[in-house]
């Protein structure tokens, strides 16, 4: 089968790093996504990892292990305008396939 | 360029009534995918194509849903005889141009449509 595990919600604070974890079980896998949604609106991407190791991005950075089913976003000098859901997704075949999400992770960014 | 649109955006309908849900991919975009996203949930996969063709249905939840691409870039989800668990975001999403720029996995999400069933 395939499971995909984030934690429901998370709170930190204004300029402060926030690492939101996610860890997945899958028998094929082709990479690993993030994506952002602020309430009532699309997702929108924020990375895609496929091979081991830190990809960064301005504020925001993800990091895959395959080995462990393990991903990471880490994001930077958090802004309230980042209060928003992160969904976790691994695709399992190459090319554009299907995504399956977790249920996604609620950060809120308090003062 | 233009993004993914959907309409319509809301829709309420009555229990047993049919529902026609329209996703306008990016242009130039082979695959479209469809997603059904319950509330404070992530997005369930529904269905996928490439070009007109149909791929996976595997997530359709029974058949009173059907989706259709006739020519490769409108597409439409039906859904007959709507029930109460029918409520939910429906979101569609495309990827993929031929000639872009990698990655081209990336797929480019609609504002989805929130669908009411009273």
């Amino acid at each position: 089968g395939q499971n995909i595990d984030q934690p429901t919600e998370m709170t930190a604070t204004e300029g402060a790093i926030v690492q939101i974890n996610c860890t997945y079980q899958t028998s094929g896998f082709n990479g690993l996504f993030w994506y952002q949604q602020h309430a009532g609106e699309a997702p929108t991407f924020l990375s895609y990892n496929v091979l081991d190791g830190l990809e960064e991005k301005g504020r925001f950075s993800s990091f895959l292990s395959r080995s462990k089913g393990y991903s990471y976003l880490l994001l930077k000098e958090l802004q309230m305008k980042d209060s928003a859901s992160y969904l976790c997704a691994f695709v399992k075949y190459s090319g554009n396939t299907p995504l399956v999400f977790g249920k996604g992770t609620r950060l809120s960014v308090i003062a | 360029g233009a993004g993914v649109s959907q309409s319509p955006r809301y829709k309420v309908a009555k229990r047993g009534q049919d529902v026609a849900l329209r996703c306008d991919p990016i242009s130039g975009h082979v695959s479209l995918f469809w997603y059904q996203q319950a509330l404070g949930q992530g997005p369930e996969f529904l269905t996928y194509f490439q070009n007109e063709a149909q791929l996976d249905k595997s997530g359709l939840p029974s058949d009173r849903f059907f989706a259709e691409r006739p020519e490769g870039s409108v597409s439409t989800l039906k859904i007959q005889r709507t029930q109460q668990e029918d409520s939910a975001v429906y979101l569609c999403a495309s990827s993929f141009q031929e000639g872009g720029a990698a990655p081209s996995y990336e797929q480019y999400f609609g504002p989805g449509t929130r669908l009411t069933v009273t």
